[in-house]
């Protein structure tokens, strides 16, 4: 069965430093999402990409963060200088149309 | 603001008995209502989706209703399972202009016990 994939499962980085969240989505979906989950709150939406550009977004998404899909397959997400707010745990998910989304099994960002 | 509230908070039950969980939302204007699955330190699983007109949409053992007119939801689970032990999640997307925006509710933690 098809799977959104989403590496590494886990990234630590120093505050202040740069990391990018790579997630693979399923072949032939067309809608790509980034969600973030702080440890035991819910999940909150962050974007949203289509046509290679971003669709929605929400407030939490700002300057600090960015989408790109380099290349048929990818689509990261680059947090540009990270805070100790930053540490959540990290879902990509992906449609193929706005119907079920797919989500992977997160990337845990822990910022020390 | 929209938002999604769901209870309960959590619940626990017996292994064969069922369940109904409930969801309440001013997200508005409205899209859909989704019902997610997660295991601790997953991603979501999407169980059921239900446009406007959707009063009720199953999948198995799980059911999910909507009434659009008092903004309500809820997702029945038939002679649970071991494996059902997971946090429920409703998420309610808005739609406006052609942009569309999912709220999550924080979810109903359901502990199956043998």
């Amino acid at each position: 069965e098809p799977e959104v994939t989403q590496t590494p499962s886990h990234q630590v980085t120093q505050m202040g430093q740069e990391v990018i969240l790579r997630c693979v989505p399923i072949s032939n979906h067309l809608y790509f999402y980034w969600y973030r989950q702080i440890l035991g709150q819910k999940v909150e939406f962050l974007v949203s990409f289509y046509n290679n550009e971003i669709s929605e977004k929400s407030e939490i998404f700002d300057d600090q963060f960015s989408v790109e899909r380099p290349d048929g397959s990818n689509f990261t997400l680059k947090i540009r200088s990270t805070k100790l707010e930053d540490s959540a745990m990290y879902f990509c998910a992906s449609t193929r149309t706005q119907d079920h989304a797919f989500f992977g099994q997160g990337t845990r960002l822990t910022v020390v | 603001k929209n938002q999604v509230e769901q209870s309960p908070q959590s619940l626990i039950i017996l292994e064969g008995k069922n369940c109904t969980l409930q969801c309440n939302y001013t997200v508005s204007p409205f899209s859909n209502l989704r019902w997610y699955k997660q295991d601790t330190g997953r991603g979501p699983v999407s169980l059921t989706i239900m446009t406007f007109s959707e009063n009720t949409k199953s999948n198995g053992r799980y059911t999910a209703t909507l009434d659009a007119d008092t903004k309500q939801s809820s997702l029945h689970i038939t002679a649970s399972q071991l494996s059902d032990s997971a946090s429920y999640i409703c998420v309610v997307t808005a739609a406006s202009g052609g942009s569309y925006i999912p709220t999550f509710g924080r979810g109903t933690s359901l502990i199956v016990h043998p």
